[in-house]
């Protein structure tokens, strides 16, 4: 399976982060995988942001829940993330990622850089 | 809570081997973890799992060199041979119902 992340590579001070997903190689229907998105800031570590089952079951950070919607379009093999009133400290490589339930993430994308910056 | 906490920096010579530690919380110790490989500029990589008992299974195309087991609370990566390429952060992940947490992970320096 192989993952990309699409998406804008600026975004402005309270607005939205938009980014989508696509999947190749593999169906995002196929009921075994869920679907991450983890992002990690500059010379950070990793903070994984949420997940999503095909069926559009989602578990969200607590400590970003209020601010994210992950969603997901299986006609097109594509998940998607929606952060909302973005900061500077939003700013971070942000990756879409794959694992079995109650196992690891096993697949990562290349990873997309979102800066926040008026 | 799920928490995970790892040495920041590990060192060891070319051809020699180097051990990186995850520490679970003790009411914890029966949980598996998950270790991930981070290349200078690059993204993470699968590299494989490591349960309770101290049983692995590897990703695909994961060298042999690379093996994991179990103390306790503890979860161990081993590299052996070290290879230059192997420089490079370690994270070690784990997951809950409906949660995945990563540790702060372990820069490998190759001396």
């Amino acid at each position: 399976v192989q993952l990309q992340e699409s998406g804008p590579g600026l975004a402005k001070p309270s607005q939205t982060l938009s980014l989508t997903c696509t999947v190749s190689g593999g169906s995002i229907s196929s009921g075994v995988y869920y679907w991450s998105w983890i992002r990690q800031p500059p010379e950070k570590g990793l903070e994984w942001i949420g997940f999503i089952y095909y069926s559009g079951s989602t578990y969200y950070n607590p400590s970003l829940k209020s601010r994210i919607t992950i969603s997901v379009d299986t006609s097109k093999n594509q998940f998607s993330l929606n952060l909302r009133s973005v900061t500077a400290a939003d700013t971070a490589v942000y990756y879409c990622a794959r694992g079995e339930w109650n196992a690891p993430v096993d697949s990562w994308g290349q990873g997309a850089l979102v800066t926040v910056s008026s | 809570q799920l928490v995970l906490t790892q040495s920041p920096s590990a060192s060891a010579s070319l051809g020699a081997s180097v051990k990186v530690t995850c520490s679970l919380n003790s009411g914890q110790s029966n949980y598996a973890i998950a270790w991930h490989q981070q290349q200078p500029e690059k993204g993470p990589r699968y590299l494989m799992r490591v349960n309770s008992d101290g049983s692995h299974s590897k990703g695909d195309g994961i060298p042999d060199r690379f093996s994991g087991s179990s103390s306790g609370a503890e979860r161990y990566l081993t590299i052996s041979s070290l290879q230059s390429e192997d420089e490079a952060d370690y994270y070690c992940q784990t997951w809950g119902t409906g949660i995945q947490v990563f540790g702060p992970g372990t820069k490998v320096t190759v001396l």
